[in-house]
């Protein structure tokens, strides 16, 4: 079964904190992940792909993979109320080619 | 940058119309996908193409049909439009990784 778990929200956290969003999948040969952001009314922007175990950062931003714990997790460093949106994890499978999607977690970073 | 483009961002139809979404991308991407949004329910396949006038059913094809007559662009056709349709509409492409989304076209069927 294709399943992709993130826990709904909403994350609150202050301005200048670190964000962390979690989500988890539920097979341990898939290869590629990815993170997107979504503002309110608007369509999903990728913002992260990791394919490999550990970290892989992009300015502000943050992936982390553990293949073996079946996880992925996204950081937020010097949060700001900009980064306020939903973020969905989305995973291909092994043996698959289309993304699936978890139905994001909801950030609100206040001033 | 990868452009994908929907031809609307509202659209409102009447119960049984028959109803075109259209998608262009400029990327020169091999895949290209339809998703719904709806609240509670996150993003849903529709159906996906890998190549021109190739197909594929995704989650929820039921209601739904796609054409592909050329590589750039991906039409999702509602046969008879009805209440439950009513959705956020995404189109997406890609070279195989992450995709990349249009702005969405917001149907309402009434």
């Amino acid at each position: 079964q294709k399943e992709v778990e993130q826990n709904s929200g909403p994350l609150s956290v202050p301005e200048g904190a670190i964000a962390s969003l979690n989500c988890t999948y539920s097979d341990r040969v898939s290869q590629s992940f990815f993170w997107y952001r979504q503002y309110s009314g608007k369509s999903p922007e990728l913002i992260m792909s990791i394919y490999s175990n550990g970290d892989k950062e992009d300015g502000r931003f943050t992936a982390q993979l553990n293949k073996a714990s079946q996880y992925v997790s996204l950081l937020i460093r010097d949060s700001q109320p900009s980064d306020s949106a939903t973020y969905l994890c989305a995973v291909i499978y092994s043996g698959y080619s289309t993304l699936t999607f978890g139905k994001g977690t909801m950030l609100l970073v206040s001033p | 940058d990868v452009k994908v483009t929907q031809s609307s961002r509202y659209l409102v139809k009447r119960t049984g119309e028959k109803v075109f979404l259209e998608c262009v991308q400029d990327m020169d991407h091999e895949n290209m996908f339809w998703y719904r949004q709806d609240p509670g329910l996150g993003l849903r396949l529709i159906y996906f193409s890998y190549d021109v006038k190739m197909k594929e059913k995704g989650d929820i094809p039921e209601g739904y049909s796609v054409s592909r007559e050329k590589k750039e662009r991906f039409s999702l056709i509602l046969e008879s439009a009805s209440t439950n349709q009513t959705s956020m509409y995404l189109c997406a492409s890609s070279l195989g990784g992450g995709a990349f989304f249009g702005q969405g076209t917001r149907l309402t069927v009434v």
